[in-house]
């Protein structure tokens, strides 16, 4: 199937600095990406959706300003945490919609970053 | 409001069979997604219904009746690598996935 590469998977930083996560979709190209957030024992919740080329959409709740998503080409997108506190802790996965696109709906997911700060 | 509801927890024994249920209430459906999750992974896909009946792939398969809003996946031959969260998703009408709060399966030997 299709691979979609996360990095780092692990980040430790501290408060008030910047973290960048990369998701890069490795054998194909994904017009449209998607980054998620899960708390301990919580189920992902959808952040933005990017599309290359355009400004991401975010979800209801979520600081645009704060979580700044790039999406230049059609194999990454990119999240950083800007001035990130300790209430930013979390795994943030992405995942791209496969070759056949969305009518499968089928999604490939990022391995996942673990965020802690400190 | 949209809502999707599985049970929290299940407990299962190794070489057994199971059959996590998924109801939903959401806006408009364009398809139903089974995930794995191991615990600190990424999700995996597992299954995709558009239709009702039943698809079969491998030890899994998924069943999905639109009219009552509900879906199934079965588990056969239980192996102890089966231990992790199943996710059920629905995507809406605006090709939203709508994720349910996962189950937590866990086999004894």
């Amino acid at each position: 199937g299709a691979v979609v590469s996360q990095h780092p998977s692990r980040v430790i930083c501290k408060s008030g600095t910047s973290v960048k996560i990369e998701c890069r979709s490795l054998d194909f190209q994904a017009t449209t990406m998607f980054w998620y957030r899960q708390f301990p024992k919580q189920s992902l919740m959808l952040m933005a959706t990017s599309n290359e080329g355009s400004k991401a959409t975010y979800e209801q709740g979520v600081e645009k300003d704060k979580f700044l998503i790039n999406h230049a080409s059609l194999t990454l997108s990119t999240l950083t945490v800007t001035s990130a506190h300790p209430e930013d802790s979390s795994f943030y996965i992405c995942s791209a919609q496969g070759p056949r696109g969305g009518d499968t709906g089928e999604l490939f997911f990022g391995e996942g970053s673990r965020l802690t700060v400190l | 409001g949209q809502n999707i509801d599985q049970p929290t927890e299940m407990t299962a024994t190794e070489g057994a069979i199971v059959q996590i249920n998924c109801t939903y209430q959401t806006s408009g459906f364009n398809g139903l997604f089974w995930y794995q999750q191991h615990a600190g992974e990424a999700p995996t896909f597992l299954s995709y219904n558009v239709l009702d009946g039943l698809e079969e792939k491998g030890r899994f398969s998924s069943f999905l009746s639109r009219s009552k809003g509900y879906s199934y996946l079965l588990l056969k031959e239980l192996q102890m690598k089966d231990s992790a969260s199943y996710l059920c998703a629905v995507m809406d009408s605006n090709y939203q996935l709508i994720w349910g709060a996962g189950t937590k399966l866990i086999i004894k030997p």
